[in-house]
């Protein structure tokens, strides 16, 4: 079974423009969540989504959005992007995000903002 | 969320065991402990979840204390491959599927 995949996996963008990052999940993982890895501030959530509900979401401003698709499917959007935006995303899926169910990451994102 | 606490590195000669400890002293009776490992760069990698029981998988043993107030990750025959960040999370209560990394244990598997 293939396994979680990000894409694309390196970015760069400059200050002030918006950037958007996929997410597929495994086949038949229902639940997606996105979290930023940044040096200082370590793994950080981002969001859930689950049946294209966002159901949970962690303390980030409203510059990073996202949506989920009827097939699963992810993205995240940031806009206006900031130099503090450079970071590692990465995007986990899950049956159906149960506090039984595990998590599994892709390989992440990395953008860079110039 | 219950938080853990975890040495920040530790070494472990290739071949030996190598034993990651972790204390989860507030872990409700309903909360699992999950551990994941990052290689550099990557995204993390599942290793093994338990509840109460002691686990064990084809990668590594999870043993949990009867007061399950910590816990210990062990690497039977630890590789070069295994040099990585590993991270011991307590998940969070049901519905929330967030999972909180803390700063982990940098493990360096020595020659």
């Amino acid at each position: 079974k293939a396994g979680v995949t990000q894409t694309p996996r390196y970015l760069i963008k400059t200050r002030g423009q918006q950037v958007t990052l996929s997410c597929s999940p495994i086949s038949g993982h229902r639940s997606v969540s996105w979290y930023q890895q940044t040096p200082g501030q370590g793994l950080q959530f981002l969001f859930e989504y689950f049946s294209e509900t966002q159901r949970n979401k962690g303390n980030f401003p409203g510059r990073f959005s996202g949506r989920q698709f009827s097939n699963s499917r992810s993205e995240m959007n940031v806009s206006t992007l900031e130099l503090g935006d450079s970071a590692l995303y990465l995007c986990a899926s899950s049956l159906a995000g149960m506090v039984a169910d595990t998590q599994y990451f892709g390989p992440g994102t990395r953008l860079t903002v110039l | 969320d219950a938080k853990t606490t975890q040495p920040t590195s530790m070494d472990c000669a290739e071949g030996r065991a190598a034993n990651l400890p972790c204390n989860h002293s507030t872990i409700s009776g309903n909360e699992y402990v999950y551990w994941y490992r990052q290689i550099h760069s990557q995204g993390p990698q599942y290793i093994i979840h338990g509840l109460k029981n002691n686990e064990t998988n084809e990668m590594a043993s999870l043993i949990i204390t009867e007061d399950r107030k910590s816990s210990t990750l062990i690497l039977p025959h630890a590789t070069l491959r295994d040099t990585a960040v590993y991270y011991c999370i307590v998940r969070v209560e049901a519905g929330a599927n967030n999972l909180f990394f803390g700063t982990g244990t940098r493990l360096t598997v020595i020659p």
